[in-house]
């Protein structure tokens, strides 16, 4: 299995409260990414990072932001969460972009529940 | 944009049948199309990528093809298993990001 651990792996917060969730990875890719996974819309991808400091937006990223300091981490923020986020937010790696031959690794996703 | 559909949403067999997912897409311009299996509780293991310029892909009793014209895919399991149970998703490419369909819940009794 590709070496992806997200953390937390549960947790349950209040409208409002700011939000950081981690990616950390041990296989050296350079794309980074982060999707929520929602009843009735599948995963949907928030935003994604090409390498140290260089990101870009996904297809539902309001509310979120992300930072990559280091090639391994790549964090998600939600400024001040509310019920919407309320997911299960998976990160995912790969070594190419999509339109390569190569498959994206995931993560066992992230639980957050947003009272 | 590219939509992603599959059908049936959920599946049960007996255990030994064959059984084909079914995945369609409105946009052609595609990198690659893939097909990812998901446990409960757990994150996305891919099972088979296809290039934009293959028909079909096989890894042991999994075999999925490709129809760009169509604008189709379908994933066939052989002699299915108990331990097949699961959600199967397939994702299409196109150049940084992917586009997933909302799975297919396969549920395989004994």
């Amino acid at each position: 299995d590709a070496g992806i651990t997200q953390s937390p792996r549960h947790k349950v917060t209040e409208t409002g409260t700011p939000v950081t969730l981690r990616c950390h990875q041990t296989e050296n890719h350079r794309y980074m990414y982060w999707y929520r996974q929602d009843p009735g819309h599948g995963l949907r991808l928030i935003h994604y990072s090409y390498g140290v400091k260089d990101t870009d937006k996904g297809e539902v990223s309001d509310g979120y932001s992300v930072s990559r300091s280091k090639t391994e981490d790549f964090l998600l923020t939600l400024e001040s969460a509310t019920s919407s986020q309320t997911s299960v937010y998976f990160c995912a790696i790969s070594e190419y972009l999509a339109d390569s031959n190569q498959p994206q690794h995931f993560g066992d996703g992230t639980r957050l529940s947003i009272l | 944009k590219q939509e992603v559909t599959q059908i049936p949403a959920a599946l049960s067999v007996p255990e030994g049948e064959n059984l084909v997912l079914n995945c369609s897409f409105t946009d052609s311009a595609i990198y690659n199309l893939q097909w990812f299996r998901q446990d409960p509780g757990k994150g996305l293991t891919s099972l088979l990528l296809i290039q934009s310029s293959q028909r079909e892909q096989t890894s042991g009793r999994l075999n999925a093809s490709l129809d760009k014209s169509s604008g189709r895919s379908t994933l066939y399991i052989a002699a299915s298993q108990p331990g097949d149970s699961a959600t199967y998703l397939c994702a299409l490419s196109g150049y940084s990001t992917l586009t997933f369909g909302k799975g297919t819940m396969l549920l395989v009794s004994p």
